[in-house]
């Protein structure tokens, strides 16, 4: 299919470990946004990408909190030092505009951290 | 500081009738709002936009209002069918931004 793919689905870490999640946008989208989600709530905006600059990382929770776009296509969110409260759904979300008016997302990759 | 509230309770329903879901936002001037279907294990996936000079939006079951002074829009599925049960989420976009704030999403059971 032409969806967003993300990369792993699930991923278990031992505290302290660092992870590195993949997200494949639609191709030809410009826009690239991640989205952290606990259990039972709304997904909340980590960063955004347009092409490959990353245009608003205000949403990531710490410096241990990394992603990148480097050639304008596929991304990467890194954790280091994963901590439990870490643990939650990682989406990615592609748009085909430079402004999101509608977002097609990923399946998510669950993180657990244990 | 800013809040989208949506009923964080389930909401049960019998087949047939129709579901309304809300959404409610404070200290927000959005550009326009939007409503995403959510289904256990998948990431959301885009019903309708409505723009904040739109009073009402259709798609076939679906219907969406925008009320900018109650800072309300009401999400009505009609005819519902037990395939209709999922969480709904509603997100605001403003133009400070280019990002979408999610409410905390309502989930919907309709019985057979």
């Amino acid at each position: 299919g032409a969806g967003v793919s993300q990369s792993p689905r699930y991923k278990v870490a031992k505290r302290g470990q660092d992870v590195a999640l993949r997200c494949d946008p639609i191709s030809g989208h410009v826009s690239l946004f991640w989205y952290q989600q606990a259990l039972g709530q709304g997904p909340e905006f980590l960063t955004y990408f347009q092409n490959e600059a990353q245009l608003d990382k205000s949403g990531l929770p710490s410096d241990r909190f990394f992603a990148e776009r480097p050639e304008g296509s596929v991304s990467t969110l890194k954790i280091q030092r994963t901590q439990q409260e870490d643990s939650a759904v990682y989406l990615c979300a592609s748009s085909l505009a430079q402004v999101s008016y509608e977002q097609y997302f990923g399946p998510g990759t669950r993180l657990t951290v244990t | 500081s800013q809040k989208i509230e949506q009923n964080s309770e389930a909401l049960n329903i019998q087949e047939g009738k129709t579901a309304t879901l809300t959404c409610n936002y404070t200290n927000y001037s959005p550009a326009y709002l939007q409503w995403y279907r959510q289904d256990p294990g998948r990431g959301p996936v885009f019903l309708l936009l409505i723009r904040e000079n739109e009073k009402e939006k259709r798609k076939e079951r679906l219907k969406v209002t925008f009320d900018t002074t109650l800072k309300q829009s009401l999400f009505h599925i009609t005819a519902s069918q037990p395939a209709d049960s999922a969480t709904y989420l509603c997100a605001l976009y403003n133009n400070a931004g280019n990002m979408l704030t999610f409410g905390g999403g309502t989930r919907l059971m309709v019985k057979p």
